[in-house]
């Protein structure tokens, strides 16, 4: 079966840094995703990684190891607006996104 | 730009009642998407379609249909709706060779 892991929630103090890791065991990949969704609120895109490595954009990266099938996201400078969850997807040999459920992040002040 | 818009935003049904999910998007992309979203769960897929005209079964289709008349519509329907139907659900588009998805705003779909 195909298997997205990540942890359920996850607290951190505002101005820190916090990595969210995420597992996958699927059939075939084709690029991870990251999404941010606030409470009540759509998913919206954050990051891809098709290939090993970091990628970075302002105050958040992504790094993704194919060969270990993981993948974190690394949000520096911690908001109070950071506070929501964070999906992982991963596209799979069909080219459909299979998705976590989520990391819950609570920022404390 | 509209992007994509959802309708109805939230409704209460009763079972064994019949309801279309609307979804339109005004960025012309191939490919939609209609996820739900229970709460411990990943988004999990229930139909898709790759471009105007066709359709495919995503993880979850039993209960629900779908019809892709057009680029910018894709109505999603509930025939004889269930409890277990109780969910958000999420209307997707995507485009590209990474095929990222752009998200409507979802509807709170509640049966008893």
């Amino acid at each position: 079966g195909q298997n997205i892991d990540q942890p359920t929630e996850m607290t951190a103090t505002e101005g820190a840094i916090v990595q969210i890791n995420c597992t996958y065991q699927t059939s075939g990949f084709n690029g991870l995703f990251w999404y941010q969704q606030h409470a009540g609120e759509a998913p919206t895109f954050l990051s891809y990684n098709v290939l090993d490595g970091l990628e970075e954009k302002g105050r958040f990266s992504s790094f993704l190891s194919r060969s270990k099938g993981y993948s974190y996201l690394l949000l520096k400078e911690l908001q109070m607006k950071d506070s929501a969850s964070y999906l992982c997807a991963v596209k799979d040999s069909n080219y459909q996104l299979i998705w976590g459920a989520g990391t819950k992040l609570i920022i404390k002040p | 730009t509209a992007g994509i818009t959802q309708a109805p935003t939230s409704q209460i049904l009763a079972a064994g009642r019949s309801m279309t999910l609307r979804c339109t998007q005004d960025m012309r992309h191939n490919a939609m998407y209609w996820y739900r979203q229970d709460l411990g769960l990943g988004l999990r897929l229930i139909h898709y379609s790759n471009t105007a005209g066709t359709t495919g079964k995503g993880e979850v289709p039993d209960g629900y249909s779908v019809s892709r008349a057009n680029t910018d519509d894709f109505p999603l329907t509930l025939a004889s709706a269930v409890p277990s139907q109780t969910s958000v659900y999420f209307c997707a588009s995507g485009t590209g060779e990474r095929n990222e998805q752009f998200f409507g705003p979802g509807t709170r779909l509640t049966v008893l």
